[in-house]
């Protein structure tokens, strides 16, 4: 699986944005990116997964560069809830999933 | 609906003992995974079920570690002569499909091991 470098955390502010970066540099044709985020004491929860096309659901927005080297989480408008390490995984179409250390994220009111 | 779900929560053995750790995946689904995270790290793979039959083990960390799911549902992952470096929370997911397949894997909550 290629890897992924994300920043170990990174802090924002109640109701504003907040762009996770990813970098996949090594990403190959057949890789999807993949997003999860584990709450404290909880086991990961999938927020959301490309291939190449930017993709949108009810709990962010994932851009994809065209060059598939790196992509972007948005949290539209984050919450206090949404205080988590978020994992950015790329995956072959296989069923491990390889995770990372992660961005720890702390959203402050 | 329900979810995964595995218990015990939290079990904390003494060193050398057994141990069993349950998870119920979501009914119906097809694939089951067991994943360790230490604590301050990110979940490592251990093993995989595609219904009953466990076609990958590649990580599990010793022949100590023992998975199985018999029926092609409930699984149990067994630690025998448990070691200090055994504790870390065991994590299970499951997904609707088989292997080849970007499915969401849906994750349990964990059992927290502590081995003293």
């Amino acid at each position: 699986d290629a890897k992924t470098t994300q920043p170990p955390s990174m802090d924002c502010a109640e109701g504003r944005a907040a762009n996770l970066p990813c970098n996949h540099s090594t990403i190959s044709g057949n890789e999807y990116v993949y997003w999860y985020r584990q709450i404290h004491s909880q086991g990961p929860q999938y927020i959301i997964h490309g291939l190449k096309n930017n993709e949108t659901n009810e709990m962010a927005s994932l851009i994809i560069t065209e060059d598939r080297k790196s992509s972007t989480l948005i949290l539209p408008h984050a919450t206090l809830r949404d205080t988590a390490v978020y994992y950015c995984i790329v995956r072959p179409l296989l069923y491990k999933l390889s995770f990372g250390a992660g961005t720890t994220v702390t959203v402050r009111a | 609906g329900a979810g995964v779900s595995q218990s015990p929560r939290y079990k904390v053995a003494k060193r050398g003992q057994d141990v069993a750790l349950r998870c119920d995946p979501i009914s119906g689904h097809v694939s089951l995974f067991w994943y360790q995270q230490a604590l301050g790290q990110g979940p490592e793979f251990l093993t995989y079920f595609q219904n009953e039959a466990q076609l990958d083990k590649s990580g599990l960390p010793s022949d100590r570690f023992f998975a199985e799911r018999p029926e092609g549902s409930v699984s149990t992952l067994k630690i025998q002569r448990t070691q200090q470096e055994d504790s870390a929370v065991y994590l299970c997911a499951s997904s609707p499909q088989g292997r080849r397949s970007t499915d969401t894997q849906y994750f349990g909550p964990g059992t927290r091991l502590t081995v003293l």
